[in-house]
């Protein structure tokens, strides 16, 4: 079946402009992670969606960076006035709860974000 | 809070070699514990995963075992190919449910022929 799927795969901006990045999870996943990698931090956590809860915005470095999430199944994770620092590969996951115990989280391919 | 350790890279093995890559973690309560794998130009994959302690995981000939008592999931494989060379990454999930990952720095293998 398919999997995660994120774009754009790779995205080049300037210091300044917004950008928005999408993840499909895969179909019937009701939890969705986004997470950011860089050279310097390594793999982050950024925000969680799970069902119709509030989402988890704790690790959000700032309030630059937004996500949402519609219908229960797309992503969207927005950057405003974006800055040379949040070059990264932004990874997206999702999985199935299966009741009190971690689940199996299936990774996108990542979308590389360059800002210039 | 909790926090993944292990062993920094890079780690270059000759192919048939035994492989060990460390990691240690620090978490309240009963994390589960995986081991993902990055191969180039691919993204993350779930290698293997344990959820309590003394389980052992394991996938594609390598395992870990969850120890509890020194806080430790190490990753071994007694033969490593070259197909292997990948960053594999150690992490932990709250096992209050689901929860984000929290990630180890990942560490590069090279195998060589």
């Amino acid at each position: 079946g398919a999997g995660v799927s994120q774009s754009p795969s790779n995205k080049v901006t300037e210091k300044g402009k917004d950008v928005e990045l999408r993840c499909d999870p895969i179909s019937g996943h009701t939890a969705l992670y986004w997470y950011r990698q860089s050279l310097g931090q390594g793999l982050e956590f950024l925000i969680y969606f799970q069902g119709n809860s509030a989402p988890d915005k704790s690790g959000l470095p700032s309030d630059r960076f937004s996500a949402e999430r519609t219908g229960g199944s797309v992503s969207t994770l927005t950057i405003q006035r974006t800055q040379q620092e949040d070059s990264a590969v932004y990874l997206c996951a999702s999985s199935v709860p299966s009741g009190g115990v971690a689940d199996t989280q299936y990774f996108g391919p990542g979308t590389r974000l360059t800002v210039l | 809070g909790n926090s993944v350790t292990q062993m920094e890279g890079p780690v270059t093995l000759s192919e048939e070699a035994f492989l060990t890559i460390n990691c240690t973690y620090t978490a309240t309560g009963y994390p589960s514990l995986f081991w993902y794998v990055q191969y180039p130009g691919e993204g993350l994959q779930l290698l293997l995963k344990a959820t309590k302690a003394d389980d052992k995981g394991s996938n594609k000939g390598f395992e870990a075992t969850y120890r509890k008592e020194t806080t430790s999931f190490h990753l071994e494989k007694g033969s490593v190919q070259v197909s292997d060379s990948a960053v594999y990454f150690c992490a932990l999930s709250d096992h209050s449910g689901n929860t984000p990952l929290v990630f180890g720095k990942g560490t590069r293998l090279s195998v060589i022929a």
